[in-house]
């Protein structure tokens, strides 16, 4: 069975800059979760996703963060503008249907903003 | 946000078993407490799941006292490839979807 998936690996651009990041989790799963994981912290959970409705997204700075899941299957996690603070690990979890359920993280994406 | 804690760090050696505690004092009434690992430029691996007093798997068992503040994790004998951050995982205050991680334990296994 196929793990999470996630794309780019890593990434390096200047503060203001865009960047977007991929997801693709596992066949079946209907949960979807970003996190980020600052170096040293536990991971942070930005939004969850229940197909392709939003269950919580309590902790995501709207102001610059956004995500999708079009079609409760593939998701995508923009920032724009980027500032240094948001250098972080950026992993992507999917469970088969509930927070109750083991969650499958991805291997994430190294973002750097200089 | 609830706060959860765990010890910074903790040091072991082959053969021994560990146990690494998490406080969580806000859990919600039906939330779930997760474990899991983490390796070097790896995501979070599933260890072990409760709810109430003790499970076991093959690989830990998990104890949760009756008031369910708090969870320990226990390793039975441990391995150099042990060698890890555990974190704790539980829903928090009135909403079983606010998941947060603890602040995770390094654990170091020596030979």
């Amino acid at each position: 069975e196929a793990g999470v998936a996630q794309s780019p690996r890593y990434k390096i651009i200047e503060k203001r800059q865009s960047v977007a990041f991929w997801c693709n989790p596992i066949s079946g799963h209907a949960t979807l979760y970003w996190y980020q994981q600052i170096l040293g912290q536990g991971p942070k959970l930005l939004i969850q996703f229940q197909n392709n409705g939003v269950v919580d997204d309590s902790q995501l700075p709207k102001d610059r963060f956004s995500a999708e899941r079009l079609k409760g299957v593939d998701s995508t996690l923009k920032i724009q503008p980027a500032k240094l603070e948001d250098s972080a690990v950026y992993l992507c979890a999917s469970s088969l249907d509930s927070p109750y359920n083991e969650q499958f993280f991805g291997p994430g994406t190294r973002l750097t903003v200089l | 946000l609830a706060k959860t804690t765990q010890p910074i760090s903790m040091d072991s050696y082959e053969g021994q078993e560990v146990n690494i505690t998490c406080s969580h004092n806000n859990i919600a009434t039906n939330d779930y407490i997760t474990w899991y690992q983490q390796f070097p430029s790896q995501g979070p691996r599933f260890i072990i799941q409760g709810y109430k007093t003790k499970v076991t798997n093959e690989v830990a068992s998990l104890f949760i006292p009756a008031d369910r503040k708090s969870s320990t994790l226990s390793l039975p004998r441990v391995s150099l490839s042990d060698t890890a951050v555990y974190y704790c995982l539980v829903g928090e205050g009135d909403s079983s979807y606010k998941l947060i991680f603890g602040s995770g334990t390094r654990l170091l296994v020596r030979p």
